[in-house]
């Protein structure tokens, strides 16, 4: 079965400062990974998206996320946050039943 | 259009009440599904419809009825319903279900309910 931890419920960082949102995934066979951001009571929109090539890979919003198939992993990152990137951020494993959510990770951004 | 539609944004009801979420998309997508999403919670998946046939239906309670007259649209059909039912419900599609680097799925603003 698929599933996905995200290990950090609530993370703050301060405006400008760089920002890592981890996650781990199992998944028997080649992993379609996923992350998306959730502002307060809308729904989710894509940040990026990885099926295969290049594990580093680009998003929206100046976000990037790196895929490592030794450590199960697929962290976020972002050089510089913006006030604006406070949401919450979920991390997904698509598999055969449709896309299984982490628990998200809830950003907030210190001015 | 690369939106996916819902309505209403917001809905209260009582428990005896009978009402229905609407969900549309007009990207020419084959899979559609239905989320819950409690508060501060991640989303989980009640139903996919492939096909407008519902594919999966993750043992939920049959006071929620899924419906899809069309490739374009999704209902949810909302009948005796608990308070505990109370959540954002989010729609979202697909280009079909196949595991594929194409298919990724598009989620709509959600319909906010509450049960009295």
């Amino acid at each position: 079965a698929q599933s996905v931890t995200q290990p950090d419920i609530h993370i703050t960082v301060s405006e400008g400062a760089s920002l890592e949102l981890r996650c781990n995934y199992s998944y028997g066979a080649t992993p379609y990974l996923f992350w998306y951001v959730q502002s307060p009571g809308q729904g989710l929109q894509l940040l990026l998206k990885y099926f295969s090539g290049d594990t580093l890979v680009q998003g929206i919003k100046g976000f990037e996320a790196e895929f490592k198939r030794s450590q199960s992993s697929f962290n976020l990152r972002k050089p510089s946050v913006h006030w604006s990137d406070a949401a919450e951020y979920f991390c997904a494993v698509k598999g055969r039943r449709a896309l299984t959510f982490g628990s998200g990770t809830r950003l907030q951004v210190q001015p | 259009d690369t939106e996916v539609t819902q309505t209403p944004k917001h809905l209260v009801m009582g428990m005896t009440n009978k009402k229905s979420l609407k969900c549309e998309q007009h990207m020419g997508h084959r899979a559609m599904y239905w989320y819950k999403q409690k508060a501060k919670k991640p989303p989980e998946l009640m139903f996919v419809y492939s096909y407008e046939k519902l594919s999966i239906n993750e043992s939920v309670p049959s006071r929620f009825s899924p419906e899809c007259p069309n490739s374009s649209l999704l209902n949810l059909h909302l009948h005796a319903l608990q308070p505990e039912d109370s959540a954002l419900y989010l729609c979202a599609s697909s280009q079909d279900l196949r595991n594929s680097g194409a298919n990724v799925l598009t989620f709509g603003a959600g319909s906010r309910l509450t049960v009295l």
